[in-house]
């Protein structure tokens, strides 16, 4: 079956420090794998996608991840973190199979940026 | 260009009624899948739409259902409510199996 496991429950981070959460994907044939981002009260926001091409993948508000297939990970990154970061992380796997798609999550990360 | 649209926000509903979720899809995408999202079962994929015909229904019991109208708005029911059904309900739309699905706000139904 397809999935993603992300190992941590809550990453805490200080501002301004780089941060790093956790994904690590068990599919067969090639991974679709995206990042999501959840604030209270809100639906899930797209962050970035890898699906071929470079190993370094950039996407919004400065987040970017990196794809290891000898790891099987999709690590999400910032360089610098915000205040304004602290939210819900979700990973993702895309499925198909005979003309449908599904996406199925990880558990997701809380991210706790202090000040 | 407008986002996936929810409605309504909130529901409060009690055991054994009945409810209809609304979603607008972004324009132009023609695939919309609902999620359940619960503090304990985590997001859970419900079923997808393409073009009016479910494609893929995920595992959960035949009182949910849901369907797809032409202009590619969908709509989610769920009869003989359960408290177990208490959940954050999201809609998520995409042009196509390439592009990443876009969610909506979601509707949070609450049973009494």
């Amino acid at each position: 079956a397809q999935s993603v496991a992300q190992p941590e429950d809550q990453v805490n981070v200080a501002e301004g420090n780089p941060l790093t959460v956790k994904c690590t994907y068990s599919v067969s044939g090639n991974p679709y794998l995206f990042w999501y981002v959840q604030y209270p009260n809100r639906g899930l926001q797209f962050l970035l996608k890898y699906i071929t091409g470079d190993n370094l993948v950039k996407g919004s508000y400065g987040f970017e991840a990196e794809f290891n297939k000898s790891q099987t990970s999709f690590h999400l990154k910032k360089p610098s973190a915000l205040v304004s970061d602290s939210a819900l992380y979700f990973c993702a796997v895309r499925v198909f199979n005979t003309g449908f798609q599904k996406l199925v999550f990880g558990t997701g990360t809380r991210l706790l940026v202090s000040p | 260009k407008a986002g996936v649209t929810q409605t309504p926000r909130y529901l409060i509903k009690t055991r054994g009624q009945q409810v209809t979720l609304s979603c607008s899809p972004i324009s132009g995408h023609r695939s919309v899948s609902w999620y359940q999202q619960t503090p304990g079962q985590g997001l859970q994929f419900l079923f997808e739409y393409f073009s009016e015909t479910q494609r893929n229904k995920g595992n959960f019991p035949g009182r949910f259902s849901g369907r797809q109208f032409s202009n590619s708005r969908s709509e989610m029911n769920v009869s003989t409510l359960e408290l177990g059904d208490s959940a954050l309900y999201l809609c998520a739309s995409s042009f196509d199996s390439n592009q990443p699905q876009h969610f909506g706000d979601g509707t949070r139904l609450s049973i009494l």
